[in-house]
């Protein structure tokens, strides 16, 4: 079975500074995909960033990187220089096979000025 | 902006009524897939569709079906409506089918409110 755990149902940073949002999965397949989605206050839901379970190196979009490290199960986002527009919640999910995507309870960041 | 349009944005019916949600893709993209988030489910796979044809079903209940079309727009329709059945409808579109791990790109979604 599936499993995503973001244990921070809160998060603060400072704007400018870096901050490390945690996830971590639970998975028997050895063929996976792990996402990152932001959900503004306006609702949408927008694609961050993804990581294969065989990709050797971390993946990073602009100033959003994802700390893969397989033997430990945690795909964790960490956003650079933090902006205020970056205020919202922040879901990891992950795919296995042909099963759908599956979210984890989200962690709501705020940026303060 | 993902792409993918929903209509309507807002949609407020009372219990046992039937409504339709409405989907467009991406350009090229031959997945859709419907979501349900509410407070207390969190986000919620419900159906996938692929090129018309369903490939993947989650938690989505008898009353509610769904249909791809020829042209890929969806339709998510939701009959018998329960107080429970408000929450917001998401639909996301992907190039390939699921085990492609293609990112889905989300909607703004149809807020659904029961009353």
């Amino acid at each position: 079975a599936q499993k995503i755990t973001q244990t921070q149902p809160g998060m603060f940073v400072q704007e400018k500074e870096a901050v490390t949002l945690d996830c971590t999965y639970d998975t028997s397949d050895p063929s996976y995909g792990l996402f990152w989605y932001k959900q503004p206050s306006s609702g949408e839901m927008i694609f961050l960033i993804y990581q294969g379970s065989y990709d050797q190196q971390n993946a990073t979009e602009g100033r959003y990187s994802l700390n893969f490290q397989k033997a430990r199960k945690s795909a964790n986002l960490v956003i650079s220089a933090s902006q205020l527009g970056d205020s919202a919640m922040y879901f990891c999910a992950m795919q296995t096979g042909a099963n759908n995507l599956f979210f984890g309870t989200g962690t709501r960041l705020t940026v303060i000025p | 902006d993902s792409g993918v349009t929903q209509t309507p944005k807002h949609l407020i019916t009372a219990t046992g009524q039937r409504v339709t949600l409405r989907c467009s893709p991406r350009s090229g993209d031959l997945s859709v897939y419907w979501y349900q988030q509410s407070l207390d489910q969190g986000l919620q796979f419900l159906i996938q569709y692929y090129n018309g044809e369903e490939r993947a079903k989650g938690n989505i209940l008898e009353r509610f079906s769904a249909q791809q079309f020829p042209d890929l727009h969806s339709e998510l329709n939701l009959s018998s409506l329960e107080l429970g059945d408000s929450a917001l409808y998401f639909c996301a579109s992907s190039v390939g089918d699921l085990a492609d791990y293609n990112e889905q790109f989300f909607g703004p979604g149809t807020r659904l409110t029961v009353l």
